[in-house]
């Protein structure tokens, strides 16, 4: 079983709605999340941290819930620019992520 | 601002010719990392460095090899290219200890064919 699992999507939105992915993970142990972003053949770059509970940067919302194991990452008021591949990941010796999550936002 | 350049963005090789990529960060990191990523398997873990010439095997190592002479510069080498060794390379970069410190940071990837 992989240690970090995302549900690939696509996920389809229309501008401006808000949409809310999950990724659950399998080390318990994990102290560490964080969420990327990935544009189609670009590198991933850092779109949060989530360390405590939770973290809010503008429109975007990660929350950690140690107990059931996931996280979350809430996107509202969603931009044509927001249309990417989220990948999360928690700490290791390397960080572990999922396979990514695609989003399409539609004008 | 965290720099980690990769020597090329496309590459084109034969099958058994010996390939090499290199990764340079400019932000004094320790930690240091190859990955592959294709369509459907996501990022794959193939060596990591947490130290000059000090190397892991990743998750998938197999053909690969590493170097690191300079803190600043990790180097992948493909002996003997194959066809399934076809795919986008990305190499990061971190620094050592725990929270914000494992943030790590990506090149901009070196796409490989081998033909």
């Amino acid at each position: 079983r992989k240690e970090v699992e995302q549900d690939p999507g696509p996920f389809n939105v229309p501008e401006g709605a808000t949409v809310a992915f999950n990724c659950t993970y399998s080390n318990s142990a994990s102290q560490s999340f964080f969420w990327y972003r990935q544009d189609c053949r670009k590198e991933p770059k850092l779109l949060m941290s989530v360390y405590s509970s939770g973290n809010e940067d503008g429109r975007f919302t990660a929350q950690l819930n140690r107990a059931s194991q996931y996280i979350s990452l809430l996107i509202r008021d969603s931009k044509l620019s927001d249309s990417a591949t989220y990948l999360c990941a928690n700490s290791g010796y390397a960080l572990n992520f999922g396979k990514g999550t695609s989003l399409l936002v539609t004008p | 601002d965290v720099k980690v350049t990769q020597s090329s963005r496309y590459l084109v090789k034969r099958t058994g010719e010996k390939v090499f990529l290199e990764c340079v960060q400019d932000m004094d990191h320790e930690n240091m990392f190859w990955y592959r990523q294709d369509p459907g398997l996501g990022l794959r873990l193939i060596y990591f460095s947490y130290d000059v010439k000090m190397k892991e095997k990743g998750d998938i190592p197999e053909g690969y090899s590493v170097s690191r002479e300079k803190k600043e510069r990790f180097s992948l080498i493909l002996e003997s290219a194959s066809t399934n060794q076809t795919s986008m390379y990305l190499c990061a970069s971190r620094m050592t200890g725990e929270g914000v410190f494992e943030t790590q940071y990506f090149g901009p990837g070196t796409r490989l064919l081998v033909l």
